[in-house]
């Protein structure tokens, strides 16, 4: 069963940069996409960004370069960097699988296996 | 367009079905996956593609899509259904990821 394991800094001050890593457990790493979401205290949920197995990544351009994130195949973990933080950035993140299907009528994309979550805090 | 709308709150009777439902133009190209979250806890998929449950979501809830709406079904609501719910999809690009607002599911 795969299981995703994330750990990282809780707290930051502002302007710092947050970084994150989740590494995989019993299942392949190639194949899939590689998300980073996350939750601000009482909000709904916020895709941050992805990166494949090949280190190939799309990113919310909203949180526009701000955002890196980096593949390590060799250990089966992925990291995200988050620079410039604020308090808005004060959030659970997760980290989470995501997988691709296509048929002839249509296609879809689901994420389901995700991490416990780290709660970070940015404050001065 | 690069959102997906859901109603903020929903609620239903013990034991009836409630629908969420979820637009957006990329519900055009993309099937939605449907989440559950419960307090403190990570989301858990309870619909994906075209309605399929992962092991160990019961089968009264069913999903189901027409244009660019995406709909969630439970049918004989339980108490332990009362959760948020997110739905989420590629957008029409297939290059990001988008996830609805959540609507708040109260059982009565």
């Amino acid at each position: 069963q795969v299981q995703l394991q994330q750990w990282g800094a809780g707290l930051l001050k502002p302007s710092e940069t947050l970084s994150l890593t989740c590494a995989v457990y019993g299942g392949s790493f190639s194949g899939y996409y590689w998300s980073w979401i996350r939750q601000p205290p009482g909000k709904g949920l916020e895709w941050i960004g992805e990166i494949n197995h090949r280190g190939g990544t799309n990113n919310n351009p909203s949180l526009k370069s701000r955002v890196t994130i980096s593949v390590d195949t060799s250990n089966n973990q992925f990291s995200l960097k988050l620079s410039s933080v604020t308090a808005a950035d004060t959030a659970v993140y997760y980290c989470a699988r995501g997988l691709e299907k296509e048929t002839f009528h249509y296609q879809y994309y689901y994420m389901d296996v995700w991490g416990k979550g780290t709660t970070v805090t940015v404050s001065s | 367009s690069s959102e997906l709308t859901q109603d903020p709150a929903v609620s239903v009777a013990l034991g009836q079905t409630v629908r969420i439902t979820c637009q957006g133009d990329s519900l055009r190209s993309y099937l939605a996956t449907w989440f559950q979250q419960k307090p403190g806890q990570a989301p858990v998929v309870v619909i994906y593609g075209k309605n399929n449950r992962p092991s160990g979501i019961p089968d009264r809830f069913s999903g189901s899509t027409s244009g660019n709406t995406a709909s969630l079904t439970i049918t004989g609501a339980q108490a332990e259904d009362e959760a948020d719910y997110y739905c989420n999809s590629r957008d029409s690009s297939g290059n990001h990821l988008l996830f609805g607002g959540g609507t708040k599911l109260t059982v009565l």
